[in-house]
């Protein structure tokens, strides 16, 4: 079993819908985790950074984690086309030097 | 702050070859990532440096090495050169250990 699992669409949605990336993990020791959004040739974005369980939202996106069922969400509202990007989910438990475990990322297409 | 700089974009290098990879972190931060990215196995934890020290070390062989110097801006070497080595270099710092990490855009490297 992968310590993080992600599945890589690809997804298309149309402008305005409501989308929902998912991750699934196995390590319990993971305390810390991101989504990233990388565009073609460019390096990835960070979008949502959070500790332990609970929601975080800023703007258009929302974050949740759910450490007692080790999945991780990430919402986004009123997709626009240029959300059409792979998002990569990331986690780590942070102990110093830890390196973060990625997601093999989703790719999204949202159509105008 | 001008974000995480890595020289140069894009590289060809023949089989066998050695090749020097640089970053230059955002300013403050004293943590340096390396990251491996390819279609198939997605973005893998090379290493970590920290004030000049390497903090960790990834599953890679030694043919890939790093350093960072006293300004905090590193550099990556892979010597003896394979074909699988063609990928994205993807180097990213952070302020502290509690910081997430945020990327530059990647050395595209192309072993022929």
């Amino acid at each position: 079993q992968k310590e993080v699992e992600q599945d890589p669409g690809p997804l298309s949605v149309p402008e305005g819908a409501i989308v929902s990336l998912n991750c699934t993990y196995s390590n319990s020791a993971f305390q810390y985790f991101m989504w990233y959004r990388q565009y073609s040739r460019k390096g990835p974005e960070l979008l949502m950074y959070t500790y332990s369980s609970g929601n975080k939202e800023d703007g258009r996106f929302t974050a949740q984690v759910d450490k007692s069922s080790k999945y991780i969400s990430l919402f986004i509202r009123d997709s626009q086309p240029s959300d059409s990007a792979t998002y990569l989910c990331a986690m780590t438990s942070n102990q110093a030097g830890t390196a973060l475990i990625f997601g093999k990322g989703t790719t999204l297409s949202v159509s105008s | 702050k001008a974000g995480v700089t890595q020289t140069p974009r894009y590289l060809i290098k023949t089989r066998g070859q050695q090749v020097t990879l640089s970053c230059s972190p955002i300013s403050g931060h004293r943590s340096v990532s390396w990251y491996q990215q390819t279609p198939g196995q997605g973005l893998q934890f090379l290493f970590e440096y920290f004030s000049e020290t390497q903090r960790n070390k990834g599953n890679f062989p030694g043919r890939f090495s790093g350093r960072q110097f006293s300004n905090s801006r590193s550099e990556m070497n892979v010597s003896t050169l394979e074909l699988g080595d063609s990928a994205l270099y993807l180097c990213a710092s952070r302020e502290d250990s509690d910081s997430p990490l945020h990327f530059g855009n990647g050395t595209r490297l192309t072993v022929t």
